[in-house]
């Protein structure tokens, strides 16, 4: 089955220490996104990328890192520096294109304390 | 900071009325629209996407939009319990850039 693949579901960890979110897609889309979700708030990019080794800031990308080596894989890097970073995160992907919507992964829960 | 505007609701329609959710965005420059689901504490899924001025059906949903005006809608008929749920207004801009909206709120009840 194709689709997009966020692991752990929930992740806690304590204040202070870097943590990787992973995301992995074999809909041999081009395209992902991260986004980040608080409650009762919209989905917010953090980092975005069109090809690999290749990535662009979104609207809230201080305190995370991304990486894009490979095609299929889009890793999310939480680092000390995030303020706040207890929250649901939601990988995407899609096809190039404007036209083209993004398909989500079924989202990591952290829990940072 | 381009933005997408939606009233947070919550909208409440008794069952088989129509429900009607409405979104504005800022950026004149934005080239497709979307509209999700999302249920809560799962993740968005695809409603609708549209493209051109004017209407969109699929089914019980219709999509709307109004460049001019910088105004997308989405009319969901014979609302069901179902469609109880969170629905998220997503504009994409020429660098492919997806920029959603805080959601409104759809209770629909029975």
């Amino acid at each position: 089955d194709g689709g997009i693949t966020q692991s752990p579901k929930y992740l806690f960890r304590k204040e202070g220490q870097n943590v990787t979110l992973s995301c992995e897609q074999n809909l041999n889309h081009d395209a992902m996104y991260w986004y980040r979700q608080d409650p009762g708030q919209g989905l917010r990019l953090i980092y975005y990328s069109q090809i690999v080794n290749d990535f662009q800031k979104g609207d809230i990308a201080e305190g995370y890192s991304v990486s894009r080596e490979k095609k299929e894989s889009f890793p999310l890097t939480v680092t000390s520096a995030q303020k706040n970073p207890t929250a649901f995160y939601l990988c995407a992907s899609s096809i190039t294109g404007l036209n083209s919507p993004l398909h989500f992964g079924n989202g990591t829960r952290l829990t940072v304390t | 900071q381009k933005e997408v505007e939606q009233n947070s609701g919550p909208l409440s329609v008794p069952e088989g009325a129509i429900a009607s959710l409405n979104c504005t965005y800022s950026d004149r420059g934005s080239q497709s629209f979307f509209w999700y689901r999302q249920y809560s504490g799962k993740s968005p899924e695809l409603i609708m996407s549209i493209y051109s001025n004017g209407d969109k059906e699929d089914g019980r949903f219709t999509a709307q939009l109004n460049k001019a005006s910088q105004y997308v809608s989405l009319l969901i008929r014979d609302s069901q319990p179902s469609d109880s749920a969170t629905y998220l207004c997503a504009v994409k801009d020429s660098n492919y850039k997806l920029t959603f909206g805080k959601g409104t709120l759809l209770t629909v009840n029975p």
